[in-house]
């Protein structure tokens, strides 16, 4: 069976310091991964996206960026961390080629706290 | 946990009974939809879906309601259970892809026992 690990769970970190978050699937290969950041009252936001190795895609302008080393580890990284980066950032995959028609598999989101 | 759903509505039942969690989607020419269910301090996970060639499809104890004409989704628990209780959210998905999902805000569940 798939699973997905995402760690840490949660982070507390100065502003201007560095991030690195780390999300692996098992059980599957070559999923589209996903980072997204759910802040409170609100609904998902998607911030990048990956069809394959060293395959990013970006939705929204920001202190973040992601990659891809592996086939089934992707990374959310940022060289100096912003006050407004603090939030719930949950890491996600579905299966490739299924189309749209396909559920997305969460983990378990790590907590960011930038002071 | 974390803290996503401070200001979300909340919808209050006794064990037992019924709920109704109620979703207003977007774009019209979403044809694919999921809900999904976000206990505290975890992900979310999937409930349901429901393509829009369907008005209705039914799980254990869950059923998806869809009025295209509206807009409309909603999420019918049957004999709801403490462990019910969560942040239920929809997702809609336009023809441009999983990549193009649109998240709701989400319900919060709470079940009395």
């Amino acid at each position: 069976s798939q699973t997905i690990h995402q760690w840490p769970a949660t982070l507390v970190q100065p502003v201007g310091s560095p991030l690195s978050l780390e999300c692996t699937v098992e059980g599957t290969s070559n999923p589209n991964l996903y980072w997204y950041r759910q802040a409170a009252g609100r609904g998902l936001q998607l911030l990048f996206y990956s069809v394959g190795i060293g395959q990013i895609s970006s939705e929204v302008p920001q202190n973040l960026s992601a990659s891809r080393p592996q086939d089934r580890q992707f990374i959310l990284s940022s060289k100096k961390l912003l006050l407004s980066d603090s939030g719930f950032y949950l890491c996600a995959w579905s299966v490739p080629g299924a189309g749209r028609f396909a559920e997305a598999f969460f983990g378990q989101g790590t907590r960011l706290t930038v002071v | 946990g974390e803290s996503v759903g401070l200001h979300l509505p909340t919808l209050s039942v006794q064990e037992g009974d019924n709920s109704i969690i109620n979703c207003a989607y977007s774009n019209s020419a979403s044809d694919y939809f999921i809900w999904y269910k976000q206990e505290s301090g975890k992900g979310p996970q999937f409930i349901i879906d429901i393509r829009s060639n369907m008005d209705k499809r039914q799980g254990q104890r869950v059923t998806v309601l869809l009025n295209k004409t509206v807009k409309h989704l909603s999420l019918q628990i049957a004999a709801t259970q403490p462990g019910d209780s969560a942040v239920y959210f929809c997702a809609e998905i336009p023809p441009g892809g999983g990549f193009k999902t649109i998240f709701g805000a989400g319900t919060r569940l709470f079940v009395k026992a």
